[in-house]
């Protein structure tokens, strides 16, 4: 089945601790992203990666690192979690950029 | 900068009931717009992709519609299991990124 797998589904953590989400896809896509999604703003744009170790920027990139390795995994590292980086969020891929988008389950972070 | 803006927020409909849901933006130079659905807590799930004014797509009750300027989801006799929010997005030719709206949340009572 093909799918985007994101985990953890649900974290709670602290301020200041390093976490990293992993995102991992089984499409063979060159082109994954992540997006938060906050109430009254919708979906942004975090990072995204048009192949294996190329990646840029998107629209709030600000607090978090990405890298890409192996075409099929993604993983988002927040180095230091802040309380306004709480969120849900969501890893995507697609054929290549600009094309549909097929989303993971979500991750929904909480900073204490 | 490319801008999408849904309308309405939220939708009350009765089972049966048909209407409109619209998706106006602003792109230079459309390559795609993308009609999504999303569950509560759930990923949004791609519904159809539509790449120049006149094309139309439709999937079961559902119909997508494009104009230079907005998009219409039409849906025809909902039925309670159509409640979600469907979210509008766009990409241009300056880039790569799919720019959403804000979404219509959509309840279909019994």
């Amino acid at each position: 089945e093909a799918q985007v797998t994101q985990n953890p589904r649900y974290l709670i953590t602290v301020t200041g601790k390093k976490l990293t989400v992993t995102c991992s896809q089984n499409m063979n896509h060159e082109y994954m992203s992540w997006y938060r999604q906050d109430p009254g703003l919708g979906l942004r744009q975090i990072y995204y990666s048009m192949n294996v170790e190329v990646t840029d920027k998107g629209d709030v990139p600000e607090g978090y690192k990405v890298s890409r390795k192996e075409k099929r995994n993604f993983p988002l590292i927040l180095e230091s979690p802040s309380p306004n980086q709480t969120s849900l969020y969501f890893c995507a891929s697609s054929h290549i950029g600009g094309t549909e988008a097929f989303f993971g389950q979500g991750t929904r972070l909480t900073v204490v | 900068e490319d801008q999408v803006t849904q309308s309405p927020e939220a939708l009350r409909l009765q089972e049966g009931e048909s209407s409109s849901l619209n998706c106006s933006y602003t792109v230079s130079g459309l390559r795609g717009l993308f009609w999504y659905r999303q569950d509560p807590g759930k990923g949004p799930e791609f519904l159809f992709t539509l790449y120049s004014a006149g094309e139309e797509k439709e999937k079961e009750r559902l119909k997508a519609t494009l104009t230079k300027k907005e998009s219409f989801l039409h849906i025809t006799a909902p039925k309670p299991e159509d409640s979600a929010t469907y979210l509008c997005a766009v990409v241009g030719n300056a880039g790569n990124m799919l720019t959403f709206g804000g979404g219509t949340r959509l309840m279909v009572k019994p």
